[in-house]
């Protein structure tokens, strides 16, 4: 059973830079995943940041492309989240989040989630 | 971008009553449609798979139907600990992923 956990820091400053990280245990980062980043701000609904696989290829929200940075590191068996020129807007929940890739199939459901780690930004 | 659109967006029940959600996608999105439970504080839950898979330890009062553009999950009998947030997720097409904006179910 795959279990992910985020960490990071809980306050970012407005106009830095947001930077978590992902640990997965009980599996491979490099098995056949694709890994993500989800972000649920206080009260509101769900937002697909991005996913990488671990080829390095990566999937990013157009919405988001510009700020956000999705890397994985193989040798620490995570994945890692950055995101750039951040706002009180990007105050969330961060979720990281794993599909089960299927060749010739969609990416299907996310199976595995984190708890979710508070972001905060703020001065 | 695909958009999922969920309704109603909030649903106060009785215990023993039938829920149904709806969830309907700007363009067909075949059976690419995934439903998630969310209670307070935890991380969402994956409740049915492709529009009608059931899960693995999933109680069987959660169902799912639908394809192409309307989806729904029903809650058959609804139970106490069944009050949460339900979204739908599509995998479709992407960038982006998207996700319904979220279905409150609240027990009477």
């Amino acid at each position: 059973q795959v279990q992910l956990q985020e960490s990071g820091p809980g306050l970012v400053k407005p106009s830095g830079t947001l930077s978590l990280t992902c640990a997965v245990s009980g599996g491979s980062i490099s098995s056949s995943n694709w890994w993500s980043w989800v972000r649920q701000p206080p009260g509101k609904g769900l937002e697909w940041i991005g996913e990488i696989y671990h080829s390095g290829s990566t999937n990013y929200n157009p919405s988001l492309k510009s700020r956000v940075t999705i890397s994985v590191d193989k040798s620490k068996n995570q994945f890692s989240l950055k995101l750039s020129s951040v706002t009180a807007a990007d105050t969330a929940v961060y979720y990281c989040a794993s599909q089960t890739n299927i060749p010739g199939s969609d990416p299907g459901p996310f199976d595995y989630w984190g708890q979710g780690t508070l972001v905060t930004v703020s001065s | 971008e695909i958009v999922l659109t969920q309704s109603p967006d909030f649903q106060s029940v009785t215990p023993k009553e039938k829920v149904t959600i709806t969830c309907r996608a700007s363009q067909s999105i075949g059976s690419s449609l995934h439903w998630y439970q969310q209670k307070p504080d935890q991380s969402p839950k994956l409740l049915i798979k492709y529009a009608s898979q059931s899960i693995s330890g999933v109680p069987s009062r959660f169902s799912g139907s639908g394809s192409g553009t309307d989806f729904t999950l029903t809650i058959n009998s609804l139970e106490a600990e069944d009050a949460a947030t339900y979204y739908c997720h599509q995998s479709s097409s992407l960038p982006p992923l998207t996700f319904g904006g979220g279905t409150k179910v609240e027990i009477k």
